[in-house]
């Protein structure tokens, strides 16, 4: 059963500063990796996503993903307080249908 | 934008109670989802179909059963609840192809068992 865990589980940063946060995954075969993230009482919604081994840059947001070394990450340039949520990192096995979260990292940014 | 729509948003029951929560999309996906969010599990899935009638089970489907009843209806049915299955219920949908994992949530159904 793929197991995906993320680190820290909270964050601080302040306001212009670069958010990092790190997510392992132990199924091999998994191929799509995503980032969700979640504002306070709303549902979650998909960031951004990579399939590919390296860097994937969408504006202010970086993914990065080794799939040799189990692991996935997000970086958060110039951080807005907006930006303050809940980010969880998904991944899918091939053809499964089937998404698996991490328990999330929680985004503070600071004034 | 895709468009997941859960009822109740609210619901209180009593241990041993039954509950139904309700999901639609409206954007033909072929991938539904139910998922429960706890402080400190994340996201944990419990049941999810990729079609009418088609059902499979998820990471965490114990107490719980689901139908899908067309593509766009997803019931979730708790025949006696728990306290423990007080949690936060988020439906989901995905899919017109290849299912990459881009899925669209609900803005979740909060359940409180007494």
């Amino acid at each position: 059963q793929q197991k995906v865990q993320q680190s820290p589980e909270s964050l601080i940063v302040p306001e212009g500063g670069m958010a990092s946060l790190n997510c392992t995954f132990s199924d091999r075969n998994s191929q799509y990796f995503w980032w969700y993230r979640q504002h306070s009482g709303e549902g979650p919604k998909a960031l951004m996503s990579i399939f590919s081994n390296g860097d994937k840059k969408e504006g202010r947001f970086t993914a990065h993903l080794n799939k040799a070394s189990l692991y996935v990450s997000l970086h958060i340039k110039d951080s807005q307080p907006s930006d303050s949520a809940l980010y969880f990192c998904a991944v899918s096995s091939t053809n499964t249908g089937k998404l698996t979260f991490g328990d999330g990292t929680v985004l503070t940014v600071k004034p | 934008e895709a468009a997941v729509t859960q009822s109740p948003r609210n619901k209180v029951t009593v241990t041993g109670g039954n509950v139904t929560l309700s999901c639609r999309q409206t954007n033909s996906h072929n991938y539904m989802y139910w998922y429960r969010q706890d402080t400190g599990h994340g996201l944990r899935l419990i049941h999810y179909s990729y079609g009418a009638g088609n059902l499979q089970i998820g990471d965490v489907p114990d107490g719980y059963k689901a139908t899908r009843t067309t593509q766009e209806d997803f019931f979730l049915l708790l025949e006696l609840a728990s306290p423990s299955q007080t949690s936060l219920y988020f439906c989901a949908s995905s899919g017109t192809g290849t299912n990459t994992g881009q899925l669209y949530f609900g803005e979740g159904s909060k359940l409180t068992v007494l």
